[in-house]
This record gives structure tokens, C-alpha cells and sequence, in this order.
């Protein structure tokens, strides 16, 4: 079974309107950590945003948070007033496991239209 | 502080050749991370190192070695390279507390032919 399953391989969000990245884990551990990370077309890897398992309050960072939903399993992302610069792959991220075992999901191609 | 830094940038290998990827972190972090990422596949973990003296299987280890050299020092091997094993690597570090936030090389990006 995947760990993590981000089900929009690509989304298309009008300048300044929001958008909702989805993404669902799978895991029996009771703490891990869930993870956003962007990745621009020059492909570096860029830390957006984190949310540990036994944080009760959705994580948020500027324009970036995190709709956590743990009877779910579901951790989406949640982008306010896109920009023309959000325009990216997401990766949905989770960390599990007594060595910290980190996995990936296939990630959302996000385009933002002018 | 240059962060996580990876050598080579690009790298042609022919099949049956064998290389080493170097990564160096010079935030005293304790785990280090290596992966690769092919198109639609996402980032998959080939081996990792929680703490210095420690190395442990990922996802997709086969064809693959690793060496945690020191804390700052995380090197992958080909040994035998084929042409699956072409991707871009990346090498990863975190620390074992906190958000356990994951700080990225920029790549390596290997063909194999």
C-alpha cells in the first residue's frame, strides 16, 4: 500500500484565488510527522510546511497551511492568494518509524494562470 | 553555511561503470537521507543514516551502497551502474528533533547509457 497518496497529479488555480493540494498517509504509527515541500522548475527541494500528529491546531506559515484531518489520514495543503511564483510540483511528505524513515508522495503539478 | 552540498552536479556513466555521489552537511545534523526521483514517481528513499555509525535500507536499496563517512559525510555507490539507475539523486539532512524538517542538496543528475 502507498504511504502517501496525493491523488492530483496536476491543478490549475486562477492568480489570487486559493487552492487546496490534497494529500493522504497511511501509517499505525502514533507519531509521525507530515510535510509540504515545493519544487520549482530550476528542481530544488524547498520546506513548506510541517505538522506532527499530536499537534491539535492545523500548522500554517505565512500563505501555507495545513488542513489536518487525523481520523482521515489526510494532511492537504491549503495555498491563500496564489501567486504566479507558487507555480510548481508539490510534495506531500510524511516521517514515520524509530530511524525517522521519510516518504514521498508522486507529487501535484500546480500552474498558476495569470 | 553552504547547507547540504552534493558533487557531482552531472554525471554520464556508461552501463557496467561504477561512481561514487558525494554529500556533506555542515549543520551538525545527525540523519542523513538518500533518494532519487524519476518523472511520476516522486522521491523514493534508497538509504539512510539516523545517526552516525548507523545506515538502514529505504525503499528501492538494490544496486546501491552508501558509506556515513562522519556526521557531516553521507556518500552513495555504484557499484555496476545500469540504465534504470538513471535519475537525479538527492541527499537530504535533518536533525532527530524538532519538526525533523529535511534540508535538501541541490542534486545530482546522472545518465546512464
Amino acid at each position: 500500500a502507498q504511504k502517501i497518496t496525493q491523488t492530483q497529479p496536476g491543478m490549475f488555480v486562477q492568480e489570487k484565488e486559493a487552492v487546496t493540494l490534497d494529500c493522504t498517509y497511511d501509517t499505525s504509527d502514533q507519531s509521525y510527522g507530515l510535510f509540504w515541500y515545493k519544487q520549482p522548475s530550476s528542481g530544488e527541494m524547498i520546506f513548506l510546511i510541517y505538522q506532527g500528529s499530536y499537534d491539535e491546531q492545523n500548522a500554517t506559515e505565512g500563505r501555507y497551511s495545513l488542513n489536518f484531518q487525523k481520523a482521515r489520514k489526510s494532511a492537504n495543503l491549503v495555498i491563500s492568494a496564489s501567486q504566479l511564483g507558487d507555480s510548481a510540483m508539490y510534495f506531500c511528505a510524511m516521517r514515520e518509524g524509530p530511524g525517522n524513515q521519510f516518504y514521498f508522495g508522486t507529487g501535484t503539478s500546480l500552474t498558476v494562470i495569470p | 553555511n553552504a547547507g547540504v552540498t552534493q558533487t557531482p552536479k552531472f554525471q554520464v556513466l556508461k552501463t557496467g561503470q561504477s561512481m561514487t555521489l558525494q554529500c556533506a552537511q555542515d549543520m551538525n545534523h545527525n540523519s542523513m537521507y538518500w533518494y532519487r526521483q524519476d518523472p511520476g514517481m516522486g522521491l523514493r528513499l534508497i538509504y539512510y543514516s539516523a545517526s552516525e555509525g548507523t545506515t538502514d535500507k529505504g525503499e528501492v536499496p538494490n544496486g546501491y551502497n552508501v558509506s556515513r563517512l562522519n556526521k557531516r559525510e553521507f556518500s552513495l555507490r555504484l557499484e555496476s551502474a545500469a540504465p534504470s539507475q538513471t535519475s537525479v539523486y538527492f541527499c537530504a539532512s535533518s536533525e532527530l528533533a524538532g519538526s525533523y524538517e529535511q534540508y535538501f542538496g541541490p542534486g545530482t543528475r546522472l545518465t546512464v547509457t
